[in-house]
C-alpha cells in the first residue's frame, strides 16, 4: 500500500527558506519510471504543479518558480525534500506530494497535504 | 506552458442527472508514439487531497465508480458523471501531464440542484 506524508513548518517568515519533507512507503524511488511530485494549492484556489523528481534523479521544475525551488531525494530514507527560497505571503498554500505512476504517469497517490502560512 | 481551461466554473445538477465538464488544452496532449492522451481528471472534496479518477483521458482508476467516464482526444476532453450521487459533490480538475510544467485547469465545482 502506497502512502505519502508531508511535514514541515506551518508558519514561515517572509524572505526565509521553506523546507518540506515528503516521507513515503509502499514504493521505491529506485524503481524505473517512478517519480514524486510536489503540488500546492493556495486557500480557495486551484492546484499548482511545482516540481518532480524521478527514479534516475532527473528533476523538473515549474519555470515560474525554478529559480527558487530545489527538489532532492534520499532513497535510503524514502524521502523527498522540497525547498523554496525567499518565500512571500503569496506562497501561503497547502503543499502536497504525490506519487507518479510508472505505467500511466498520472499522480495516483497523494499525501494529505500540509498548510504553510507565510507571514511575519 | 500548456494552458488548461475548464468549463463551466460551476454547475448544479439534480440527483440522478448527468453532469458534464469540459477541459480544453492549448496544445495537443496526444503522444503519437503510443496514441495516448496525457490527460487526467481528479476529484477533490473539502479538506482532502485530490483523488485520481481518470488517466489517459478515458481510463478509470481502479475503484472509481463506472458512472464516471472520460472522453476526448487532442485538445478537447470531457468528464461525465452519468447519474450524480450526493457523494459526487466536489471540485473537479483536469491536468495535463504531457509536458512539464504539468498544469491543471482552474477547477469546476459540482453542486446539487
Amino acid at each position: 500500500q502506497i502512502t505519502l506524508k508531508e511535514s514541515g513548518p506551518t508558519l514561515v517568515n517572509p524572505t526565509q527558506t521553506l523546507t518540506l519533507t515528503c516521507s513515503f512507503s509502499g514504493f521505491s524511488l529506485t524503481t524505473p519510471a517512478v517519480g514524486v511530485a510536489w503540488i500546492r494549492q493556495p486557500p480557495g484556489k486551484a492546484l499548482e504543479w511545482l516540481a518532480i523528481i524521478y527514479w534516475d534523479d532527473d528533476k523538473r521544475y515549474s519555470p515560474s518558480l525554478k529559480n527558487r525551488l530545489a527538489i532532492t531525494k534520499d532513497t535510503s530514507k524514502n524521502q523527498v525534500v522540497l525547498t523554496l527560497t525567499n518565500v512571500d505571503p503569496v506562497d501561503t498554500a497547502t503543499y502536497y506530494c504525490a506519487h507518479r505512476n510508472r505505467v500511466h504517469s498520472a499522480h495516483d497517490y497523494w499525501g494529505q497535504g500540509t498548510l504553510v502560512t507565510v507571514s511575519s | 506552458d500548456i494552458v488548461m481551461t475548464q468549463s463551466p466554473d460551476s454547475l448544479a445538477v439534480s440527483l440522478g442527472e448527468r453532469a458534464t465538464i469540459s477541459c480544453k488544452s492549448s496544445q495537443s496532449l496526444l503522444y503519437s508514439s503510443n496514441h495516448k492522451n496525457y490527460l487526467a481528471w481528479y476529484q477533490q472534496k473539502p479538506g482532502q487531497p485530490p483523488k485520481l479518477l481518470i488517466y489517459w483521458a478515458s481510463t478509470r482508476e481502479s475503484g472509481v465508480p463506472d458512472r464516471f467516464s472520460g472522453s476526448g482526444s487532442g485538445t478537447d476532453f470531457t468528464l461525465t458523471i452519468s447519474s450524480l450521487q450526493a457523494e459526487d459533490v466536489a471540485l473537479y480538475y483536469c491536468q495535463q501531464y504531457y509536458s512539464t510544467p504539468q498544469t491543471f485547469g482552474q477547477g469546476t465545482k459540482v453542486e446539487l440542484k
